[in-house]
Parts: C-alpha cells; sequence; structure tokens
C-alpha cells in the first residue's frame, strides 16, 4: 500500500518568503503525482500535476517537482502571500485504470503580513 | 473546465436516517470517488466506481453503500446514520485513460448526524 507524508504538518511565515513543501512516497511506482489545495471548510483545488515521465510543473509562483527514484516530491512557493493560506495536500496515484489518489495529511500554511 | 456537483454544502441529519449525497460531474468520467475527511485522519477512501453500475470498495466503506446507475452520477448512501458519520464528504472523479488530466473534487458535503 502506498503511504504518502507530508513534512512539515503546519507552517507559519512572513509575506514574502520563498517556501518549500515536502511530500515523500514509499511505492515509486507512481503514474502521476497531484498537488492540490484546500481551504477552510472547502474542497480540494488542483494546483499542480506531475506524470512519472516528467520532473517538474510550473504554474505561476508554484513550482512542483518530482523525483521517483527517491519518493519524494516539493511544492516551491515563491514571494508567499497571506492568500496562499491554505492546506496544501499532495497526492500519489500509483497507475491502473481503477485510478486511486493517496493522500498525505496535507501542510497547513499560514502567511502573515 | 470539469464540473463536479455536490447537491449539499451543508447538511444535518437525525441518528438512523438514511441519507443520500450526491455527486454529479459533466464530463464524462469514467472514475468517481466517495472521501471523507476527519481532522488528524487526512482523506480515507470509501468507495470508488469505473463503470457504470460498478463500484469498488475503498479503506472504510462500513456503514455506507452507493449506487452509479449513470455515468455522470455517483451517490453515496448512509443507510443509517450515525453520530460517528459526521464529517466533510468529498467526491472525485477522473479519466480512466487520461490520467494526465488529473482528478477534479468537488466542493465537499458538510454532514453532521445528532
Amino acid at each position: 500500500k502506498q503511504e504518502v507524508t507530508q513534512i512539515p504538518a503546519a507552517l507559519s511565515v512572513p509575506e514574502g518568503e520563498n517556501l518549500v513543501l515536502n511530500c515523500s512516497f514509499t511505492d515509486s511506482a507512481i503514474y502521476n503525482l497531484q498537488w492540490f489545495r484546500q481551504d477552510p471548510g472547502k474542497g480540494l483545488t488542483s494546483l499542480l500535476l506531475i506524470q512519472s515521465s516528467q520532473r517538474e510543473q510550473t504554474s505561476g509562483r508554484l513550482n512542483a517537482s518530482l523525483d521517483k527514484s527517491s519518493g519524494r516530491s516539493t511544492l516551491y512557493i515563491a514571494a508567499s502571500q497571506p492568500g496562499d493560506s491554505a492546506t496544501y495536500l499532495c497526492a500519489a496515484y500509483r497507475g491502473s485504470t481503477l485510478g486511486r489518489l493517496y493522500f498525505g495529511r496535507g501542510t497547513q500554511l499560514t502567511v502573515w503580513p | 473546465d470539469v464540473k463536479v456537483t455536490q447537491s449539499s454544502r451543508y447538511l444535518v441529519k437525525r441518528t438512523g436516517e438514511k441519507v443520500f449525497l450526491e455527486c454529479v460531474q459533466d464530463m464524462d468520467h469514467e472514475n468517481m470517488f466517495w472521501y471523507r475527511q476527519d481532522p488528524g485522519l487526512g482523506l480515507r477512501l470509501i468507495y470508488f466506481s469505473y463503470d457504470v453500475k460498478m463500484k469498488e470498495k475503498g479503506d472504510i466503506p462500513e456503514g455506507y453503500s452507493v449506487s452509479r446507475e449513470k455515468k455522470e452520477r455517483f451517490s453515496l448512501i448512509l443507510e443509517s446514520a450515525s453520530t460517528n458519520q459526521t464529517s466533510m464528504y468529498l467526491c472525485a472523479s477522473s479519466l480512466k485513460y487520461r490520467t494526465a488530466y488529473g482528478y477534479t473534487f468537488g466542493s465537499g458535503t458538510r454532514l453532521t448526524v445528532v
């Protein structure tokens, strides 16, 4: 069974800092890895998806990397803003047609002005 | 954009009631999923379906059942609601073969059982 771990569980930083959120997984035979954002009481919003053949994806101030051999993914947030405050979840997709995701517990990010 | 719609944002039900949570997606996705999310436990998979009338148990199926009569709709049923089923319920969908598109989630249903 795929185990996904996210470190740290919580992070509080001042506005403007560059951040790295970490995600590790036990089974390197993943197909995709997807990063989500969740605001309090809301659903999950997809941020970035990295396929196993890729090493990174970028969207605006976000950059996600994937290293299958070491079982790690990182989400880099540049020039953080208070609006980035949310919980960030990573999820690994092992790649059968049944397609279930394995989630980490998330990193709760607070960016203060 | 794919849209996954959960019919209710908030529900309050009484213990012992039969509860239906509805999820509809509009992009012809084969796979659909129901998760529940609880503080400290993260997201846990209840059931999933990869085709009409097909279903598979996830990690915590006890006390739940599902129905998928049409491709776009996946219903979660609490046969006899209990207080320990108070939770946030999230529905998701994905394409079976085009995995590059990832998963899309609904906005969630916060269920309280009293």
